[in-house]
């Protein structure tokens, strides 16, 4: 079946540090990489995709290229801000999955200054 | 952008009584809306997917009597837990997707945690 993994959070990091969030998965065919964002009280965001092999996704600082042959998407900043506190999930479709996700856990980023 | 409301945010309901829950998008039409159960530390599970004008389709292992979906509009979906336990507390989203310039996407709601006591 089709899987995605997240590291366990939460993530304190202070502003201006480096973030990784790493995230692998598996898939029986061809999926579409996704990084969603969740602030709090409010719903899922997306917050960047990659639909193909070496497609890099980059939205608000956020960057993630999809890793066929180590099949990761792993999410990166290169400087975080306190508003950037929140839970991330990572997900998966595949093509013509009819548009199942299949997400992560979450990891909750927690940025203090 | 594309906004999904839920109502209620949080629902406290007794054991053996009924809740419904509803998934609005408020500025655009959706035949497509899709239900899904979080535990704590744990994935969004999907439990069905509402299509409009027709019966939802279930995934496996999600009882359709006791999760009740109907999709009476292009714009509303309902989940009814029907004699709910304490084993279905849970935090419930929607999604909507949404058509526009043949590109599809999922806009989310932002959930309704039910406590069944």
């Amino acid at each position: 079946g089709n899987s995605v993994t997240q590291m366990e959070g939460p993530v304190t990091l202070s502003e201006e540090a480096f973030l990784t969030i790493n995230c692998t998965y598996t898939a029986t065919g061809y999926p579409s990489l996704f990084w969603y964002v969740q602030y709090p009280g409010e719903g899922l965001q997306l917050l960047l995709k990659a639909t193909k092999a070496d497609d890099k996704g980059s939205n608000k600082g956020f960057e993630a290229t999809y890793r066929k042959e180590t099949t990761s998407f792993h999410l990166e900043k290169g400087s975080v801000q306190v508003s950037d506190s929140a839970v991330y999930f990572c997900a998966l479709i595949l093509t013509g999955g009819g548009n199942k996700l299949t997400f992560g856990t979450g990891t909750q980023l927690k940025v203090e200054l | 952008g594309a906004v999904v409301s839920q109502h209620p945010s949080r629902v406290i309901c007794k054991s053996g009584t009924s809740v419904k829950i509803e998934c609005r998008s408020l500025d655009f039409q959706a035949t497509t809306m899709f239900w899904y159960r979080q535990f704590p530390k744990q994935s969004l599970m999907l439990m069905a997917t509402s299509n409009e004008g027709s019966k939802a389709t279930y995934e496996q292992g999600v009882e359709k009597d006791k999760f009740l979906i109907n999709h009476a509009s292009l714009t509303l979906s309902t989940l009814t837990v029907t004699s709910a336990h304490p084993e279905d507390s849970s935090f419930y989203i929607c999604s909507a997707k949404r058509q526009r310039g043949g590109i599809e996407t999922q806009y989310f709601g932002p959930g309704t945690r039910l406590l069944v006591l």
